[in-house]
């Protein structure tokens, strides 16, 4: 059974247009992160939260932002897409264990910009 | 600077074949070290975990080893099969965050 759940599969939205990516998890996880991953690149953390503390990378553009109402649940919104946005865009959650800290990763969200 | 480099960058093998894939790391300070498989337009999904006491883990026909004084992983696979094409990603934790510093793959292609 999934465990980390992304949605849409695929996203194809217009330049400029505002889009939001919704990731949801049945692990409990206390930790969720966004990844944006292109072509042939390794993923690039975007944010994380831990509970509710939000956290950004420094080099994460103003055009995306995150939210995270619930433990279950946390959205990528987009304000305004540019060509540049189109890649891979992964979920993943973690609960750190003792030394052991596990990431569990959904299938991805691949994003178009036209 | 914390750095995952894996070589080859792609690999091509005839099925049945086994092959290594390597992974240097200068992430400090270490907590573990996982190889992922990720297939074409598909999230990673965790092949094997190693904290820096463990040297060898396997997982069916994955086994992963580590040096935690060189900074060295590898993960072999033992009879490859089709269904082993895909990215084989090395990503080490760092020690009290919850950061996870990616190496950029190695993309496996297994021929009939």
């Amino acid at each position: 059974d999934a465990m980390v759940i992304q949605n849409p599969r695929y996203q194809v939205t217009q330049f400029g247009k505002p889009v939001t990516l919704s990731c949801s998890q049945t692990l409990n996880h206390n930790v969720m992160y966004w990844y944006q991953q292109k072509s042939s690149q390794a993923p690039k953390l975007l944010f994380h939260y831990y509970d509710k503390d939000f956290n950004n990378e420094a080099d994460t553009p103003d055009n995306f932002q995150s939210r995270r109402p619930n433990t279950s649940f946390c959205f990528l919104d987009i304000r305004s897409p540019g060509l540049g946005d189109a890649a891979m865009y992964l979920c993943a959650t973690s609960r750190e264990r003792g030394r052991i800290t596990e990431a569990f990763f959904g299938q991805g969200t691949r994003l178009t910009v036209v | 600077k914390n750095q995952v480099e894996q070589s080859p960058q792609s690999l091509i093998i005839l099925e049945g074949k086994n092959c290594t894939l390597q992974c240097n790391y200068t992430v400090s300070p270490f907590s573990n070290l996982r190889w992922y498989k990720q297939d074409t337009g598909r999230g990673p999904v965790s092949l094997t975990i190693m904290t820096f006491s463990e040297n060898t883990k396997s997982n069916g026909r994955y086994t992963a080893t580590l040096d935690a004084d060189t900074k060295q992983s590898s993960l072999h696979i033992t009879a490859s099969q089709l269904s082993d094409s895909a990215s084989y990603i090395c990503v080490v934790s760092v020690s009290g965050t919850y950061k996870y510093i990616f190496g950029t793959g190695t993309r496996l292609k297994v021929l009939a």
